[in-house]
Protein backbone atom coordinates (compact mmCIF):
# COMPACT_ATOMS: atom_id res chain seq x y z
CA UNK A 1 0.00 0.00 0.00
CA UNK A 2 1.03 3.42 -0.38
CA UNK A 3 1.23 5.94 1.59
CA UNK A 4 3.29 8.18 4.59
CA UNK A 5 4.64 6.45 7.62
CA UNK A 6 5.69 8.81 10.41
CA UNK A 7 7.53 6.92 14.13
CA UNK A 8 7.44 7.07 16.57
CA UNK A 9 3.86 7.14 17.49
CA UNK A 10 5.01 9.19 20.43
CA UNK A 11 8.52 10.39 21.78
CA UNK A 12 9.77 11.58 25.03
CA UNK A 13 12.44 14.51 25.02
CA UNK A 14 14.67 15.17 27.93
CA UNK A 15 15.47 19.05 28.80
CA UNK A 16 18.81 19.60 26.44
CA UNK A 17 17.98 16.59 24.28
CA UNK A 18 18.11 16.17 20.38
CA UNK A 19 15.30 14.28 18.81
CA UNK A 20 14.81 13.15 15.37
CA UNK A 21 11.17 12.22 14.00
CA UNK A 22 10.78 9.78 11.26
CA UNK A 23 8.98 10.73 8.16
CA UNK A 24 8.86 8.07 5.09
CA UNK A 25 6.49 7.90 1.93
CA UNK A 26 6.59 5.22 -1.08
CA UNK A 27 4.19 7.57 -2.93
CA UNK A 28 6.76 8.63 -5.81
CA UNK A 29 6.58 12.06 -4.43
CA UNK A 30 8.70 14.77 -4.89
CA UNK A 31 7.56 17.42 -2.36
CA UNK A 32 7.47 16.84 1.37
CA UNK A 33 6.72 18.95 4.06
CA UNK A 34 6.46 19.18 8.25
CA UNK A 35 3.59 21.18 10.29
CA UNK A 36 3.55 21.35 13.71
CA UNK A 37 0.04 21.07 15.31
CA UNK A 38 -0.97 22.95 19.05
CA UNK A 39 -4.04 22.33 20.87
CA UNK A 40 -6.79 24.00 19.72
CA UNK A 41 -5.02 25.07 16.86
CA UNK A 42 -4.59 24.90 13.19
CA UNK A 43 -0.79 23.37 11.71
CA UNK A 44 1.91 25.48 11.21
CA UNK A 45 4.33 24.30 8.45
CA UNK A 46 8.38 24.03 9.50
CA UNK A 47 10.35 23.05 6.70
CA UNK A 48 9.38 21.82 3.51
CA UNK A 49 11.33 20.25 0.49
CA UNK A 50 10.90 20.65 -3.05
CA UNK A 51 13.26 18.16 -4.45
CA UNK A 52 16.23 16.12 -3.00
CA UNK A 53 19.18 17.77 -1.38
CA UNK A 54 17.02 20.83 -0.92
CA UNK A 55 14.57 22.27 1.88
CA UNK A 56 13.44 25.65 2.56
CA UNK A 57 12.18 27.30 6.20
CA UNK A 58 8.56 27.50 6.87
CA UNK A 59 6.72 30.20 9.30
CA UNK A 60 8.61 28.28 12.24
CA UNK A 61 11.52 26.88 11.55
CA UNK A 62 13.58 28.40 14.16
CA UNK A 63 14.99 25.32 16.44
CA UNK A 64 14.55 22.54 14.40
CA UNK A 65 16.27 21.12 11.30
CA UNK A 66 15.87 18.85 8.65
CA UNK A 67 17.48 16.84 5.38
CA UNK A 68 16.39 15.26 2.10
CA UNK A 69 19.04 13.15 1.59
CA UNK A 70 16.31 10.29 -0.33
CA UNK A 71 13.37 10.93 -2.32
CA UNK A 72 11.09 8.94 0.15
CA UNK A 73 12.65 10.16 3.31
CA UNK A 74 12.20 13.39 5.35
CA UNK A 75 13.31 13.30 8.78
CA UNK A 76 12.74 16.32 11.28
CA UNK A 77 15.03 17.11 14.61
CA UNK A 78 13.97 18.68 17.20
CA UNK A 79 16.91 20.50 19.03
CA UNK A 80 17.92 21.73 22.56
CA UNK A 81 16.77 25.29 21.12
CA UNK A 82 13.12 24.45 20.41
CA UNK A 83 12.37 25.60 23.97
CA UNK A 84 8.75 24.88 23.56
CA UNK A 85 8.42 21.34 21.33
CA UNK A 86 5.25 19.41 22.94
CA UNK A 87 3.08 19.24 20.06
CA UNK A 88 1.40 17.08 17.24
CA UNK A 89 3.64 16.81 14.39
CA UNK A 90 2.45 16.08 11.07
CA UNK A 91 4.63 15.27 7.87
CA UNK A 92 2.61 15.62 4.42
CA UNK A 93 3.59 15.12 0.97
CA UNK A 94 2.42 15.45 -2.60
CA UNK A 95 3.40 15.17 -5.75
CA UNK A 96 5.41 18.24 -6.86
CA UNK A 97 5.90 21.62 -5.81
CA UNK A 98 3.18 22.98 -8.18
CA UNK A 99 0.83 24.53 -5.31
CA UNK A 100 -2.36 22.75 -6.90
CA UNK A 101 -1.62 19.67 -5.74
CA UNK A 102 -2.99 17.86 -2.92
CA UNK A 103 -1.16 17.49 0.31
CA UNK A 104 -1.36 13.85 1.68
CA UNK A 105 -0.54 13.32 5.36
CA UNK A 106 0.95 10.93 7.90
CA UNK A 107 -0.14 9.60 11.28
CA UNK A 108 1.96 12.18 13.23
CA UNK A 109 3.98 11.56 16.03
CA UNK A 110 3.19 13.11 19.49
CA UNK A 111 6.71 14.68 21.02
CA UNK A 112 6.36 15.41 24.99
CA UNK A 113 8.76 17.06 27.16
CA UNK A 114 10.13 14.88 30.35
CA UNK B 1 -0.58 37.87 3.34
CA UNK B 2 -3.50 34.93 3.10
CA UNK B 3 -5.86 33.79 6.33
CA UNK B 4 -8.05 31.34 6.73
CA UNK B 5 -10.70 31.72 9.80
CA UNK B 6 -12.80 29.27 10.76
CA UNK B 7 -15.04 31.42 13.40
CA UNK B 8 -17.61 28.15 14.71
CA UNK B 9 -14.94 26.30 17.23
CA UNK B 10 -17.01 24.12 18.12
CA UNK B 11 -20.42 22.43 17.49
CA UNK B 12 -22.57 19.82 18.18
CA UNK B 13 -25.28 18.48 16.80
CA UNK B 14 -28.05 15.71 16.99
CA UNK B 15 -27.25 12.36 14.11
CA UNK B 16 -29.00 13.06 11.54
CA UNK B 17 -29.22 16.71 11.07
CA UNK B 18 -27.80 18.64 8.66
CA UNK B 19 -24.77 21.15 9.65
CA UNK B 20 -22.66 23.69 7.94
CA UNK B 21 -19.02 24.24 8.64
CA UNK B 22 -18.15 28.11 7.74
CA UNK B 23 -14.84 29.08 5.93
CA UNK B 24 -13.66 32.26 5.15
CA UNK B 25 -10.33 33.16 3.37
CA UNK B 26 -7.99 36.33 2.96
CA UNK B 27 -5.84 36.09 -0.18
CA UNK B 28 -4.30 38.89 -2.67
CA UNK B 29 -3.64 36.29 -5.66
CA UNK B 30 -6.24 35.93 -8.06
CA UNK B 31 -5.14 31.85 -8.11
CA UNK B 32 -5.49 30.04 -5.54
CA UNK B 33 -6.73 26.67 -4.16
CA UNK B 34 -8.99 26.22 -1.06
CA UNK B 35 -9.11 22.63 0.63
CA UNK B 36 -10.94 20.49 3.97
CA UNK B 37 -9.21 18.28 5.78
CA UNK B 38 -11.02 15.79 8.29
CA UNK B 39 -8.89 14.91 11.54
CA UNK B 40 -10.64 12.24 13.54
CA UNK B 41 -9.16 11.11 17.27
CA UNK B 42 -6.23 9.27 15.57
CA UNK B 43 -5.00 12.21 14.33
CA UNK B 44 -3.98 11.79 10.67
CA UNK B 45 -5.55 14.27 8.41
CA UNK B 46 -7.59 13.15 5.85
CA UNK B 47 -7.91 14.84 2.49
CA UNK B 48 -11.79 15.80 1.73
CA UNK B 49 -11.90 18.11 -1.24
CA UNK B 50 -9.89 20.79 -3.19
CA UNK B 51 -11.42 23.59 -5.35
CA UNK B 52 -9.31 25.99 -8.05
CA UNK B 53 -10.14 29.57 -7.19
CA UNK B 54 -11.35 29.99 -10.80
CA UNK B 55 -14.21 27.31 -10.37
CA UNK B 56 -17.39 28.44 -8.50
CA UNK B 57 -19.07 25.40 -9.11
CA UNK B 58 -20.56 23.89 -6.34
CA UNK B 59 -19.43 20.03 -5.12
CA UNK B 60 -21.66 17.14 -3.69
CA UNK B 61 -19.88 13.71 -2.64
CA UNK B 62 -22.16 11.74 -1.30
CA UNK B 63 -23.68 13.43 2.50
CA UNK B 64 -21.01 15.98 1.83
CA UNK B 65 -21.50 19.25 0.25
CA UNK B 66 -19.28 22.43 -0.71
CA UNK B 67 -20.51 25.55 -1.52
CA UNK B 68 -17.65 28.15 -2.89
CA UNK B 69 -18.25 31.68 -3.26
CA UNK B 70 -15.43 34.20 -4.19
CA UNK B 71 -17.79 37.45 -3.89
CA UNK B 72 -18.12 36.27 0.21
CA UNK B 73 -14.30 34.83 0.15
CA UNK B 74 -16.06 31.73 1.66
CA UNK B 75 -15.80 28.39 1.03
CA UNK B 76 -18.32 26.37 3.11
CA UNK B 77 -19.07 22.45 3.79
CA UNK B 78 -21.93 20.71 4.66
CA UNK B 79 -22.82 17.54 5.85
CA UNK B 80 -26.27 16.30 5.43
CA UNK B 81 -28.19 13.52 7.61
CA UNK B 82 -24.96 13.58 9.79
CA UNK B 83 -23.88 10.40 11.39
CA UNK B 84 -21.76 9.98 14.78
CA UNK B 85 -18.86 8.81 12.00
CA UNK B 86 -18.46 12.29 11.19
CA UNK B 87 -17.42 13.29 14.43
CA UNK B 88 -13.93 14.87 14.18
CA UNK B 89 -12.07 18.17 13.63
CA UNK B 90 -11.99 19.71 10.10
CA UNK B 91 -9.69 21.96 8.61
CA UNK B 92 -10.03 24.34 5.75
CA UNK B 93 -6.73 25.54 4.43
CA UNK B 94 -5.43 27.89 1.28
CA UNK B 95 -2.57 27.78 -1.04
CA UNK B 96 -1.75 30.50 -3.20
CA UNK B 97 -0.48 30.02 -7.00
CA UNK B 98 1.72 32.82 -6.89
CA UNK B 99 2.14 33.84 -3.64
CA UNK B 100 5.53 34.91 -2.44
CA UNK B 101 5.84 32.74 0.75
CA UNK B 102 6.54 29.59 1.76
CA UNK B 103 5.39 26.72 -0.39
CA UNK B 104 2.43 25.33 2.20
CA UNK B 105 -0.72 25.31 3.40
CA UNK B 106 -2.21 28.10 5.81
CA UNK B 107 -4.57 26.63 7.87
CA UNK B 108 -7.48 27.61 9.35
CA UNK B 109 -7.97 26.57 13.32
CA UNK B 110 -10.59 23.80 13.07
CA UNK B 111 -13.83 23.10 13.71
CA UNK B 112 -14.57 20.18 16.45
CA UNK B 113 -17.63 18.86 15.43
CA UNK B 114 -19.64 16.62 17.35
CA UNK B 115 -22.52 14.34 16.15
CA UNK B 116 -24.59 12.89 19.14
CA UNK B 117 -26.44 9.85 18.84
Amino acid sequence: DGGITQSPKYLFRKEGQNVTLSCEQNLNHDAMYWYRQDPGQGLRLIYYSQIVNDFQKGDIAEGYSVSREKKESFPLTVTSAQKNPTAFYLCASKRSGDRAETQYFGPGTRLLVL
Amino acid sequence: AQKVTQAQTEISVVEKEDVTLDCVYETRDTTYYLFWYKQPPSGELVFLIRRNSFDEQNEISGRYSWNFQKSTSSFNFTITASQVVDSAVYFCALSEALGGGADGLTFGKGTHLIIQP
